[in-house]
């Protein structure tokens, strides 16, 4: 069975300094996906980053970051130029397409405070 | 706005009782998720459908059910509920094959059971 930790159950950060949230998942695919969700205290989840395990190269949307070690298992998100609307939990997940379906299966979130 | 609308956004109802929940997808979108959010559990995938039938099964209890429409709107019934079904319950969608395996989370409806 798949399975996604992420160990910082709760995170602080400065505005506009830079944080990195922690993920490594476990499984024996070789090819899957992984994304990174925030869910501000909207409660509304929100697609922020997605890596192809297949490509080396580490994806970037704005602020938004990702350092994939694809064999250490290690998805970590960093986010730069904190500001206060990133204040959310934030939430790692892995989609392993070879499975049949596509469900995705979470982490259990970090919690981050952006502090002015 | 991910375009993935769900209703009731509140619900409370008593414990023995049975609600429905609905959800429709993006359109364009024939995949729908249907996720349970508790304190105690995480998030946690329930079921799949796409397209009209059922994809996959996740943690989901014999007290609850789900179907997919024609017009593709899908439908999560819990019956014989419990305090403990008391969670955010989020509806997402996504468009297979080739989609990159994106999901679109809806607003979730919110249930308390009492």
């Amino acid at each position: 069975a798949q399975t996604v930790t992420q160990s910082q159950p709760e995170m602080s950060v400065q505005e506009a300094e830079t944080v990195t949230l922690s993920c490594t998942y476990d499984t024996s695919e070789n090819n899957y996906y992984l994304f990174w969700y925030k869910q501000p205290p909207s409660r509304q989840m929100i697609l922020v980053i997605r890596q192809e395990a297949y490509k080396q190269q580490n994806a970037t949307e704005n602020r938004f970051s990702v350092n994939f070690q694809k064999a250490a298992k290690s998805f970590s998100l960093k986010i730069s130029d904190s500001q206060l609307g990133d204040t959310a939990m934030y939430f790692c997940a892995f989609v392993p397409p070879g499975a049949g379906s596509y469900q995705l299966t979470f982490g259990k979130g970090t919690k981050l405070s952006v502090i002015p | 706005d991910s375009g993935v609308t769900q209703t009731p956004k509140h619900l409370i109802t008593a414990t023995g009782q049975r609600v429905t929940l609905r959800c429709s997808p993006r359109s364009g979108d024939l995949s729908v998720y249907w996720y349970q959010q508790s304190l105690d559990q995480g998030l946690q995938f329930l079921i799949q459908y796409y397209n009209g039938e059922e994809r996959a099964k996740g943690n989901i209890l014999e007290r609850f059910s789900a179907q997919q429409f024609p017009d593709l709107h899908s439908e999560l019934n819990l019956s014989s509920l419990e305090l403990g079904d008391s969670a955010l319950y989020f509806c997402a969608s996504s468009v297979e094959p080739g989609s990159h395996y994106e999901q679109y989370f809806g607003p979730g409806t919110r249930l308390t059971v009492t």
